[in-house]
């Protein structure tokens, strides 16, 4: 089974619509991620959280909120998706005390807004 | 300026090739680096970290120049399986963020 799973895999939405994007994790790590991935741009965080109800800006946070009610899960919501915020999303997760550093990824979740 | 830049590539190389990628970034402050790969349509997944010594796994070998903010990552006898996407990673600061370069195509041809 993955470690770090993403729902749904796949979704194409209007513009107006209100979207979530959910991340679920088995590894027990305490910090999670969110990135989107554009061609051309590379993946640029979103959010990100290092515990439950800590909720830290990335760089691209406009039109985005987030929620982290529990450690296996960090939630991503559109409030009114608009078709630029197509992209592939990324739930990433790590581990404080690894030392290492690496973020393990989610599959993706690819977003279309029409 | 990117804070993480790379050559997009693509890279297409024959099977037994050695091929080497290259990356900047811009911020002197940064801690730590990192070679990701990514498969098309996949997640990156972490393929090694670079220390300042240098470093080695099995074909690949990654080497760091902190006085020229470079890292660079080399591949000795190319695999068809070697073709993806390796994303250049640097970590800024003491929050565990990481900034990612938009990656190099490397395409391993028969």
């Amino acid at each position: 089974d993955a470690d770090v799973t993403q729902t749904p895999r796949n979704r194409i939405t209007k513009t107006g619509k209100r979207i979530m994007l959910e991340c679920s994790q088995t590894k027990g790590h305490d910090r999670m991620y969110w990135y989107r991935q554009d061609p051309g741009l590379g993946l640029q965080l979103i959010y990100y959280s290092f515990d439950v109800k800590d909720i830290n800006k990335g760089e691209i946070s406009d039109g985005y909120s987030v929620s982290r009610q529990a450690q296996a899960k960090f939630s991503l919501s559109l409030e009114s998706a608009i078709p630029n915020q197509t992209a592939l999303y990324f739930c990433a997760t790590s581990d404080l005390t690894s030392g290492t550093n690496e973020q393990f990824f989610g599959p993706g979740t690819r977003l279309t807004v029409l | 300026r990117k804070e993480v830049e790379q050559d997009p590539g693509p890279f297409n190389v024959p099977e037994g090739a050695t091929v080497a990628f290259n990356c900047t970034y811009s911020n002197s402050a940064s801690q730590s680096f990192f070679w990701y790969r990514q498969d098309c349509r996949k997640e990156p997944k972490l393929l090694m970290s670079v220390y300042s010594s240098g470093n080695e796994d099995g074909r690949f070998t990654a080497q760091l120049n902190r006085a020229s903010q470079y890292i660079s990552l080399l591949i000795r006898d190319s695999k068809l399986s070697d073709s993806a996407t390796y994303l250049c990673v640097v970590k800024s600061g003491a929050t565990n963020k990481l900034i990612f370069g938009t990656g190099t195509l490397l395409a391993v041809q028969p």
